[in-house]
């Protein structure tokens, strides 16, 4: 069955970076597209950006542009989303997403938390 | 970027009754690409509904899309107990994707 699986939970320091993987099993990698969204605690989907599997091309939401990179590594299958520059309000579960218009399946979640 | 507003933000209802969701757009969203999620705690949203009207794999045909332009409506014909959670619909007839800010279905 189609399934993407995330990294593990990470606590990181204001200013520092974070990578998170996805990494995709089910389906022939390179033929979607992934995206990554983000859910604050208690709050609703915010759309990062999306990568081509196919070729490395991006699509950043302008919010998060000059701080994040996505890309892809089609021998092992697996996404990756950097975001650099942490800030507390980047507290979030982040998600990873077949597709780049609607999104199926989705990956169970990263929870990055930033703290001092 | 287009802002996608739902309401009610939240919805209380008993099982067996109809729920009526709707989402609206600030600018018409091209070709009515508009998808709906359901989310429930603890877990990832579960795409339910794109392209406004046709059902994803394995989706119950008590959901159903409907809408354009600016305005689009996800129907439950009859609630679940299952189908108590937050629905967010979601535009990708633009670049820049956008979220609606959910509603709440809970039972009453």
């Amino acid at each position: 069955q189609v399934q993407l699986v995330q990294s593990g939970a990470e606590v990181k320091k204001p200013g520092a970076s974070v990578k998170v993987s996805c990494k995709a099993s089910g389906y022939t990698f390179t033929t979607y597209g992934l995206s990554w969204v983000r859910q604050a605690p208690g709050q609703g989907l915010e759309w990062m950006g999306w990568v081509s599997t196919y070729n490395g091309n991006t699509n950043y939401a302008q919010k998060f542009q000059g701080r994040v990179t996505m890309n892809t590594d089609t021998s092992t299958s697996t996404a990756y989303m950097e975001l650099r520059s942490l800030r507390s309000d980047d507290t979030a579960v982040y998600y990873c997403a077949r597709g780049g218009a609607s999104f199926d399946p989705w990956g169970q979640g990263t929870l990055v938390t930033v703290s001092s | 970027e287009i802002v996608l507003t739902q309401s009610p933000a939240t919805l209380s209802l008993s099982p067996g009754e109809r729920a009526t969701l709707s989402c609206g757009a600030s600018q018409t969203v091209t070709s009515n690409y508009l998808a709906w999620y359901q989310q429930k705690p603890g877990l990832a949203p579960r795409l339910l509904i794109y392209d406004t009207s046709s059902r994803a794999t394995g989706i119950p045909d008590r959901f159903s899309g409907s809408g354009s332009g600016t305005d689009f409506t996800l129907t439950i014909s009859r609630l679940e107990p299952e189908d108590f959670a937050v629905y967010y619909c979601q535009q990708y007839g633009s670049a820049s994707l956008t979220f609606g800010g959910g509603t709440k279905v809970q039972i009453k």
